[in-house]
């Protein structure tokens, strides 16, 4: 079993929809828990931080922590075609960063 | 700060070959990490340096892949000799420390033909 799992996708949806993206862990000891967001040939960069569990909101975006089932989600509201990229959830694992393998998102006008 | 800088950006380089991927990480990150993309495998990571020093190189695919961080302001990733299977994209991120979030470059495209 991998240490985070995500589902590839593609996820396509229309404009003003609301979006969710999920990942799943393994270790619970995993304490913080990043998305990170990808553009088509860039590298990906910082999206929403969280520690533990909970809900952390930054305008349009809304990173979601359950640490009981081990499960993390990335709710985004209004969706825009500029959010169209790849979503990857990410975790520590003390020494390093373990990523999932990123959700690609379409919004389409 | 202008971020992870890479370069090339692009190297399209012939089998057997030598490559070799350069990094700046960001001025006062301690950890530099490389990593490679593919669509088949999503991000992989293949060797980490906390201060300047080689932490963890279990995701090297093979001895034809070697890393190293000479400086605090510098590394490099080489492929030798390269084969068409090393065409991915290869990332090089840095933070202030290992579990900290990352700052990625923009990724160097490599195409072995």
């Amino acid at each position: 079993q991998k240490e985070v799992e995500q589902d590839p996708g593609p996820l396509s949806v229309p404009e003003g929809a609301i979006v969710s993206l999920n990942c799943t862990y393994s270790n619970s000891a995993f304490q913080y828990f990043m998305w990170y967001r990808q553009y088509s040939r860039k590298g990906p960069e910082l999206l929403m931080y969280t520690y533990s569990s909970g809900n952390k909101e930054d305008g349009r975006f809304t990173a979601q922590v359950d640490k009981s089932s081990k499960y993390i989600s990335l709710f985004i509201r209004d969706s825009q075609p500029s959010d169209s990229a790849t979503y990857l959830c990410a975790t520590d694992n003390t020494d390093k960063l373990i990523f999932g393998t990123g959700t690609r998102l379409q919004v389409f006008p | 700060d202008a971020g992870v800088i890479q370069s090339p950006r692009h190297e399209v380089t012939e089998m057997g070959q030598e490559v070799t991927l350069r990094c700046k990480p960001i001025s006062g990150h301690n950890s530099l990490f490389w990593y490679r993309q593919t669509m088949m495998r999503g991000l992989e990571l293949l060797i980490y340096f906390n201060n300047n020093v080689p932490i963890d190189d279990s995701g090297m695919p093979e001895d034809r892949f070697s890393a190293k961080m000479p400086n605090a302001s510098f590394s490099t990733l080489k492929i030798q000799p390269s084969e068409p299977r090393d065409s991915a994209v290869y990332f090089c991120a840095s933070s202030f420390s290992p579990a900290d979030s990352y700052t990625f470059g923009s990724g160097t495209r490599l195409t072995v033909v």
